[in-house]
């Protein structure tokens, strides 16, 4: 079963930032929070992951509490081809056989 | 440039009758993955290949094999299809168990009539 909880759907508009939140309230200390997202009949792509400090690409900006139980996906500025669905997944970072997906969230950039 | 190419997008097959999947990499991957995603669903790892080790997941039906003959290549065998069979069949790639990112094939999406 998936470690996390996501919303099922959110909206954004075009140009906004997109925030996507991620429930992991039973992440061990070893586990890393991972995304990726699926952009429709494509498979999925890796976008940022990170421990415990916030992380940034040339994607994304991966905010992650102090606790660690939550994180917050940012996309700074939402654009129509960024309409997926994103899965927040918690895995151990030598175990790449534990890639557990949750049912995710489906964005829908809106002009 | 295609990394992860599988072949073909889309496979009809009949109930019972075997059918392969095929999936080639680039990159000179270690490891491969196959994962299946049923409509509306998330992708659900089945197998995976570290080199020449194969791995099953405890779930994974007996009617799904798999085989690596080489580096590049790894195929999807489902020896007696089932409607509840039809799904998208992705496959992976990473250099080791331990790289953060899994590269994604565009998937197979398999009907069964």
């Amino acid at each position: 079963d998936a470690k996390t909880t996501q919303p099922t759907s959110m909206d954004c508009a075009e140009g906004r930032a997109a925030n996507l939140p991620c429930n992991h309230s039973t992440i061990s200390g070893n586990e890393y929070v991972y995304w990726y997202r699926q952009i429709h009949s494509q498979g999925p792509q890796y976008i940022i992951h990170g421990l415990k400090n916030n992380e940034t690409n040339e994607m994304a900006s991966l905010i992650i509490t102090e606790d660690r139980k939550s994180s917050t996906l940012i996309l700074p500025h939402a654009t129509l081809r960024d309409t997926a669905v994103y899965y927040c997944i918690v895995r151990v970072a030598y175990n790449n056989n534990d890639m557990r997906f949750g049912a995710g969230t489906r964005l829908t950039v809106k002009p | 440039d295609a990394m992860v190419i599988q072949n073909p997008r889309y496979q009809v097959t009949q109930f019972g009758k075997p059918v392969t999947l095929s999936c080639s990499q680039t990159l000179n991957h270690n490891v491969m993955y196959w994962y299946q995603q049923k409509s509306s669903q998330a992708p659900k790892l089945l197998f995976h290949y570290y080199d020449k080790d194969f791995n099953n997941e405890a779930d994974t039906p007996d009617n799904f094999q798999s085989r690596r003959p080489n580096t590049s290549f790894c195929f999807l065998d489902i020896r007696s299809p089932g409607l509840g069979d039809a799904a998208m069949y992705l496959c992976a790639t990473t250099q080791t168990l331990n790289s953060y990112e899994q590269y994604f094939g565009p998937g197979t999406r398999l009907t069964v009539t």
